[in-house]
């Protein structure tokens, strides 16, 4: 099973409209949880970073939340533009480097 | 363009054959990430560099597999005898010191990946 999972596993909204990506993680102990974007056929892109004690953290439209408690977080995206249909991966970190665990990806599509 | 670069960009082999896959990092990044992508899934960690030293080695880097980086500069991952369960994206990743790798002070940068069919 894996130790991060995604939620919804797509996603097709109208362009100007917000939306809510999740993440549910049991990787343990935990350091650290980040969010990346991947263009279909690109490397993944980050997007923010947070520690166990970070509850929230912006990057422009993009912001992410994390309850450390319930092994949670979510990914807001505000005002969605046509550019930001890709995936969405949201990634934990364990004890090392090599327990960098991702999930498999929110695809957003986002149209006319 | 993040400044990682991977060569090639598409493989396709026969099964049995040997690849060999480069990834030239941002020039002053210290460490250096092979990854692995299947259709759908998220990345899965395969090893890790700082400067010349593996220092990390995932499970699913079987024998047949094996990364160099000789120079702490750029990098080779190769695959001996490939199988078509091989087939996947290759993905390479950089960052700089200083920071625990993978830790809150780290941002990997992702190259565009390697997309390898074995058939």
């Amino acid at each position: 099973k894996n130790q991060v999972e995604q939620s919804p596993q797509s996603l097709i909204i109208l362009e100007g409209k917000n939306c809510t990506l999740q993440c549910n993680y049991t990787v343990s102990p935990f350091s650290n949880l980040r969010w990346y974007k991947q263009d279909t056929g690109r490397g993944p892109v980050s997007l923010t970073i947070m520690t166990f004690s970070e509850n929230t953290k912006s990057n422009g439209r993009y912001t992410a939340t994390l309850d450390a408690d319930t092994k949670q977080s979510s990914l807001h995206i505000t005002a969605s533009q046509l550019s930001d249909s890709a995936s969405y991966i949201c990634v934990v970190r364990g004890r090392t480097a090599s327990k960098l665990t991702f999930g498999t990806g929110t695809r957003l599509q986002v149209t006319l | 363009d993040t400044g990682v670069s991977q060569d090639p960009r598409h493989k396709i082999t026969k099964r049995g054959q040997n690849v060999t896959f480069r990834c030239d990092p941002i020039s002053e990044h210290n460490r250096l990430y092979w990854y692995r992508q299947t259709l759908g899934q998220g990345p899965e960690f395969l090893t890790y560099f700082q400067n010349e030293a593996q220092l990390e080695k995932s499970r699913l880097l079987s024998d047949r597999f094996s990364a160099e980086r000789p120079k702490g500069s750029f990098s080779t991952l190769e695959i001996q005898r490939t199988e078509q369960g091989d087939s996947a994206m290759y993905l390479c990743a950089s960052s700089e010191l200083p920071g625990l790798a993978g830790g809150p002070g780290e941002t990997q940068y992702f190259g565009p990946g390697t997309r390898l069919l074995v058939l």
